[in-house]
């Protein structure tokens, strides 16, 4: 089946700095979705983005699906920003069902 | 608009014995998966319903089980439970069952099994 990595597994960051997190996928993809999983263990929706590029306020997210990638990037962090990032792919040879990465450990210091 | 619901959000049970757990997706939601947890394996995905048949499954044994209504609600069961079943259970719903479509998961629900 399809892998996905994500990197780097752990980013400790001080308030106010930027960060770019990365997921690589093996194999063609049909939906890509980032993740920003609560202390409460609650997956939040950031993007789907299966292609191009996406803005949400201080979040931004690209994906090159030809070179099987995807990046988010987070601007002037905040605490409230510390948390597991996934990425979550749906392969285009699959039926539905997402594969997660291994997830990014994000802590942000005040 | 509701999100997805599951419930309930912490559960202790006994080795051996068997548990239900449920799922209510977004209004309108047709599609619900099911996916466990662990700090080892990380989230993997358990099965997903459709129109109340089962679409897709992945590979955990067969104590897992689940169904979904024709409200599109779901539950999963897991019967003669394992220590290592402990896990978040998190459930997603989707509008349809098309690989294009976005996902959105539940607060999930915690089981110990003791």
């Amino acid at each position: 089946g399809i892998q996905v990595e994500q990197s780097p597994p752990d980013l400790i960051l001080q308030e106010g700095a930027n960060s770019t997190l990365r997921c690589n996928f093996s194999d063609s993809v049909n939906n890509l979705q980032w993740f920003h999983q609560n202390p409460w263990g609650q997956l939040i929706n950031l993007f789907y983005i299966p292609s191009g590029t996406k803005q949400n306020g201080r979040l931004s997210a690209t994906t090159v699906a030809t070179e099987r990638y995807s990046l988010l990037y987070i601007s002037s962090s905040q605490t409230t920003d510390s948390g597991v990032y996934f990425c979550a792919v749906v392969s285009s040879g699959s039926a539905r069902q997402l594969t997660f990465g291994s997830g990014t450990q994000l802590t942000v210091l005040p | 608009k509701a999100g997805v619901t599951q419930t309930p959000r912490y559960l202790i049970k006994t080795r051996g014995q068997q548990v239900t757990l449920s799922c209510s997706p977004i209004s309108g939601h047709r599609s619900v998966s099911w996916y466990q947890q662990t700090p080892g394996q990380g989230l993997q995905f358990l099965f997903e319903y459709f129109s109340e048949t089962q679409r897709n499954k992945g590979n955990f044994p067969g104590r897992f089980s689940g169904r979904q209504f024709s409200n599109s609600r779901s539950e999963m069961n897991v019967s003669t439970l394992e220590l290592g079943d402990s896990a978040l259970y998190l459930c997603a719903s989707s509008l349809a069952t098309g690989m294009n479509t976005e996902a959105f998961f539940g607060q999930g629900t915690r089981l110990t099994v003791v």
